[in-house]
C-alpha cells in the first residue's frame, strides 16, 4: 500500500494568512493526488483533483501543486469558512490511501 | 446532478453482518467506466477505502478486509450494496459511498452524506 504522510497534523493561523499543507507519498503517484476538505459532521468534499485541478465552485485561493511523491495545498488568504480538516488522498494505486489529516484552526 | 445516499442499521451487535445500501442518481452503473466505492471513517481518523464495484461487475477490496466484504450492484434500482460480516466494535464508523468520475482513474468525486454505524452489544 502507498503510505501518504501529511503535515502538519494541526495548524493555527490568522485570517488572511497564507497556509501550506504538505503530503509525501511513499512511492511515485505521478499526479494522482486529491485534496479534500471536511467540516464536522459532513462528508469529505473534493477541492483539488489531479494534484492541481480546482474543482468547479472551489475558490481560487485553494492551490494544489506537486507531482511524484511531494505535494502541497496552499490557501493563499485564509477565510473563516476554511476552518476544517484537510486530507490528501492518492488514487494512483488501489487501495486508495489518505493522509492523516490537517486540522486547521483560526 | 449526481447524488448518493447511504442507508442501513445504526446499531449492529458484535459478530453480526452489516448490510448497507447506497442509492444513487445522476449516473448509471450500466455506463462504461462507471463505478462506486465504499469508504468508512472512524471518529477523528482519516477516511479508509473499503471496496469498489465497476460497471462491468469487476470488484476490488481492501486486502485486509477482503474475507469480510462483499460489494454488489442492482442496476435496475441504481443501488450498490456492501455487506461486512463478523462486525466488531472497531468497525464502528461513518460509512460513505462515492461516485467514480469516468475517465479519471480511481477518482471518487461525489460522496454521500454518510451513515453512522455503531457496533455494540
Amino acid at each position: 500500500d502507498i503510505l501518504v504522510t501529511q503535515s502538519p497534523s494541526s495548524l493555527s493561523a490568522s485570517l488572511g494568512d497564507r497556509v501550506t499543507i504538505t503530503c509525501q507519498a511513499s512511492q511515485d503517484t505521478s499526479h494522482f493526488l486529491n485534496w479534500f476538505q471536511q467540516k464536522p459532521g459532513k462528508a469529505p468534499k473534493l477541492l483539488i483533483s489531479d494534484a492541481s485541478k480546482l474543482e468547479m465552485g472551489v475558490p481560487s485561493r485553494f492551490i494544489g501543486s506537486g507531482s511524484g511523491t511531494h505535494f502541497t495545498l496552499t490557501i493563499s488568504s485564509l477565510q473563516p469558512e476554511d476552518i476544517a480538516t484537510y486530507y490528501c488522498q492518492q488514487y494512483d494505486t488501489l487501495p486508495i490511501t489518505f493522509g492523516q489529516g490537517t486540522r486547521l484552526e483560526i | 446532478q449526481i447524488t448518493l445516499k447511504e442507508s442501513g442499521p445504526t446499531l449492529v451487535q458484535p459478530t453480526q453482518t452489516l448490510t448497507l445500501t447506497c442509492a444513487f442518481s445522476g449516473f448509471s452503473l450500466r455506463t462504461t467506466g462507471a463505478g462506486v466505492s465504499w469508504f468508512r471513517q472512524s471518529p477523528g481518523k482519516a477516511p479508509e477505502w473499503l471496496a469498489l464495484i465497476y460497471w462491468d461487475d469487476d470488484k476490488r477490496y481492501k486486502s485486509s478486509l477482503k474475507t469480510r466484504l462483499t460489494i454488489t450492484k442492482d442496476t435496475s434500482k441504481d443501488q450498490v450494496l456492501l455487506t461486512m460480516t463478523d462486525m466488531d466494535p472497531v468497525d464502528s464508523a461513518t460509512y460513505y459511498c462515492a461516485h467514480r468520475r469516468q475517465g479519471f482513474g480511481e477518482l471518487f468525486d461525489q460522496w454521500g452524506q454518510g451513515t453512522l454505524v455503531t457496533v455494540s452489544s
